[in-house]
């Protein structure tokens, strides 16, 4: 079991806006850590979609935003397009010692 | 750019060892981290471990210590993974990625490398 949570699924229509939550505890997100998110397509390497809770790297569109409240992160995305169908995972450190890597269990993207 | 290109498949039996190299180009070597990453079939991302490429540092994940040995060599921008006395468990695709911090987010990675364990 992750020590950081997300929803197994989410889905939504094209033009919508989705949510996915990922949440931690007191010896990770909580401590301060930093929280980035990846968006994962079938077969494909990870991609880096927000750094720092709230940075897209260039090349992101705007559409990708993220956030962070107390022990919890979330990423929006809005207008939804069918190229968002994708895997999408959490990732900060914790459990007490800086490098202890974590990654959510990943929830899956369907775009109805 | 920044590439990172990774050796190729590997099927080992069990008890066995792997090493699977991840080439980087297009940017200053020693100044940033590599990651791996590892991911079973239809599974999500387990992190395992990273190592800085300036002096050598590193942090396994608890669940592979005393198995995993992570190395740098800098005249050659090559990061290895070596991953000692191998089951099933195991069988997963290997990535690396290259950390950026301060912020520490993995911003490019290897194409992967899967490994298999079967007797």
């Amino acid at each position: 079991q992750s020590a950081l949570t997300q929803p197994p699924s989410v889905s939504g229509a094209p033009g919508q806006r989705v949510t996915i939550s990922c949440t931690g505890d007191r010896s990770n997100i909580g401590t301060g850590y930093d929280v980035h998110w990846y968006q994962q397509l079938p077969g494909k390497a990870p991609k880096l979609l927000i750094n720092g809770n709230t940075n897209r790297p260039s090349g992101v569109p705007d559409r990708f935003s993220g956030s962070t409240s107390g022990t919890s992160a979330s990423l929006a995305i809005s207008g939804l397009q069918a190229e968002d169908e994708a895997d999408y995972y959490c990732h900060s450190f914790g459990g007490g010692e800086r490098g202890a890597g974590l990654f959510g269990g990943g929830t899956r993207l369907t775009v109805l | 750019q920044v590439q990172l290109v990774q050796s190729g498949v590997e099927v080992k039996k069990p008890g066995a060892s792997v090493k699977v190299s991840c080439q980087a180009s297009g940017y200053t070597f020693t100044n940033n981290g590599i990651a791996w990453v590892r991911q079973a079939p239809g599974q999500g991302l387990e992190w395992m471990g990273w190592i800085s490429a300036l002096n050598g540092n590193r942090n396994y994940a608890q669940k592979v210590q005393g198995r995993l040995s992570m190395t740098t060599d800098s005249s050659t921008t090559t990061a290895y993974m070596e991953l000692t006395s191998l089951t099933s468990d195991d069988t997963a695709v290997y990535y690396c990625a290259r950390m950026v911090c301060p912020h520490c987010a993995a911003d490019h990675w290897g194409q992967g490398t899967l490994v298999t364990v079967s007797s």
